[in-house]
């Protein structure tokens, strides 16, 4: 019961580095997620999909870029690493429908330390 | 815009003891509610939600939640306190029912030490 799966779950990248976070999940939820989490602010939304092909900024979106190109996968890119991007990762997924009401599940987070 | 917060950064409470963690939110709309809860170096496990119908929400680990409409509360209770529910707690909303709206925001956590 793999639900919502990150790698990697730790990595340090040097500033102007890039790397790909990467998520999937198999629980064939349409809606996905990438937040991060920096101490005592809470999570901030980056990046989210409401299904493949079709990706929308969040909160935070400076820095960064997803793509979805199947429903299962949604790789968060950074491009061009800095110190400010220090912070854990986490990417989420749900069934969302008009209903709504539908849990938003979370994967165990990656820690990301940019020096 | 919607928003979440959590009153308390930190709280200290004994074993055995009651807790209530408190969260208010700013929402127009019915709000779907989210409680999580999140030990130190792990993701995020949901402990309870409110979408609608009773107001009193049962959740995980002897947790509950009553969501109060006329006050724009959604707070955590649980009767007494063990040791292993030392975490960090997160209050979540969600905005809108579907479409591009469905995502959560989230409140700044409160910090529960148990001390035993």
């Amino acid at each position: 019961n793999a639900g919502v799966t990150q790698t990697p779950k730790f990595r340090i990248l040097k500033i102007g580095q890039s790397m790909t976070l990467q998520c999937t999940q198999d629980m064939n939820h349409n809606y996905m997620y990438w937040y991060r989490q920096d101490p005592g602010m809470g999570l901030k939304l980056i990046y989210y999909s409401v299904g493949a092909g079709i990706t929308d900024k969040g909160e935070v979106p400076n820095g960064y870029n997803v793509s979805r190109s199947t429903t299962e996968d949604f790789p968060l890119r950074l491009e061009l690493a800095a110190p400010s991007q220090t912070s854990v990762y986490f990417c989420a997924s749900s069934y969302a429908g008009n209903a709504g009401g539908n849990t938003i599940y979370f994967g165990e987070g990656s820690w990301l330390t940019v020096v | 815009a919607q928003s979440v917060t959590q009153p308390d950064i930190h709280i200290t409470v004994s074993e055995g003891a009651s807790l209530e963690l408190r969260c208010n939110y700013s929402y127009g709309a019915t709000p779907y509610l989210f409680w999580y809860v999140q030990s130190p170096g792990q993701g995020l496990q949901l402990l309870l939600k409110y979408f609608s119908g009773d107001t009193l929400v049962q959740g995980i680990k002897g947790f509950e939640a009553e969501f109060k409409r006329s006050q724009s509360s959604f707070n955590l209770r649980k009767p007494s306190v063990h040791w292993s529910d030392a975490a960090e707690y997160f209050c979540a909303v969600v905005s809108g029912t579907g479409g591009s709206n469905y995502k959560l925001t989230f409140g700044k956590g409160t910090l529960l030490t148990v001390n035993p």
